[in-house]
């Protein structure tokens, strides 16, 4: 099946600075990426949907300001957290999907990103 | 309001005996279905998924999961359990009208499968 990897895997930071995290598909070309959040034990959230070339979509609550989603490439999104909290901690989980015009196209899922504001 | 419920926070089963990990949902429409599972410190893995046709779906390792209409439910189910099938399974539904485009997962259940 179609692999989505995500940099880096864990990352500890000190409040008030920003942290980028990637994810990539890796053979296929991503045409929607999705990122999503996960408390501990509890679902996963969407946060926002990105397609290659224009502004992401934020869910209601989101805001834009402080989670910069980048949706460059047909291979490449990213997702920077700016000024984070530690409020932000949390793991941070994208997926890639490959064609806008089949509804039911699967999504394939990162492995995740725990992130640790100190 | 769509959502999806997952009433069971954790199911406990014995291995080699059947397991149910039990999914409703309330969407508009008709959906499309799936389950994935997650392992700890790692991102979802796809497991089965409906469409349309049979209700009953067969996905990966063993796994099944039969569409019940009438009673808007999508239960993952297998005959036989292992160890190695203790993880975090998420159900989830994509609705079919307006070109949605998210999934909509329920809370997710932890499934504990005991030697």
């Amino acid at each position: 099946g179609a692999v989505v990897s995500q940099h880096p895997s864990r990352v500890i930071c000190k409040s008030g600075t920003s942290v980028k995290i990637e994810c990539r598909s890796l053979d296929f070309q991503a045409t929607t990426m999705f990122w999503y959040r996960q408390f501990p034990k509890q679902s996963l959230m969407l946060m926002a949907t990105s397609n290659e070339g224009s502004k992401a979509t934020y869910e209601q609550g989101v805001e834009k300001d402080k989670f910069l989603i980048n949706h460059a490439s047909l291979t490449l999104s990213t997702l920077t957290v700016t000024s984070a909290h530690p409020e932000d901690s949390s793991f941070y989980i994208c997926s890639a999907r490959a064609g806008t015009s089949d509804p039911i196209s699967e999504q394939f899922f990162g492995p995740g990103t725990r992130l640790t504001v100190l | 309001a769509q959502s999806v419920a997952q009433p069971e926070d954790q199911v406990n089963v014995a291995e080699g005996n059947p397991l149910t990990v039990k999914c409703t949902y309330s969407v508009s429409g008709n959906p499309y279905l799936f389950w994935y599972v997650q392992y700890p410190n790692r991102g979802l893995q796809f497991l089965l998924k409906y469409i349309t046709g049979d209700n009953l779906v067969k996905g990966s390792y063993g796994f099944e999961a039969e569409f019940n209409k009438s009673q808007t439910s999508f239960h993952l189910k297998k005959p036989s359990a292992l160890v190695s099938d203790s993880a975090l399974y998420f159900c989830a539904v994509r609705p079919f009208s307006g070109g949605y485009n998210k999934l909509i997962f329920g809370a997710g259940t932890r499934l504990a499968v005991h030697p």
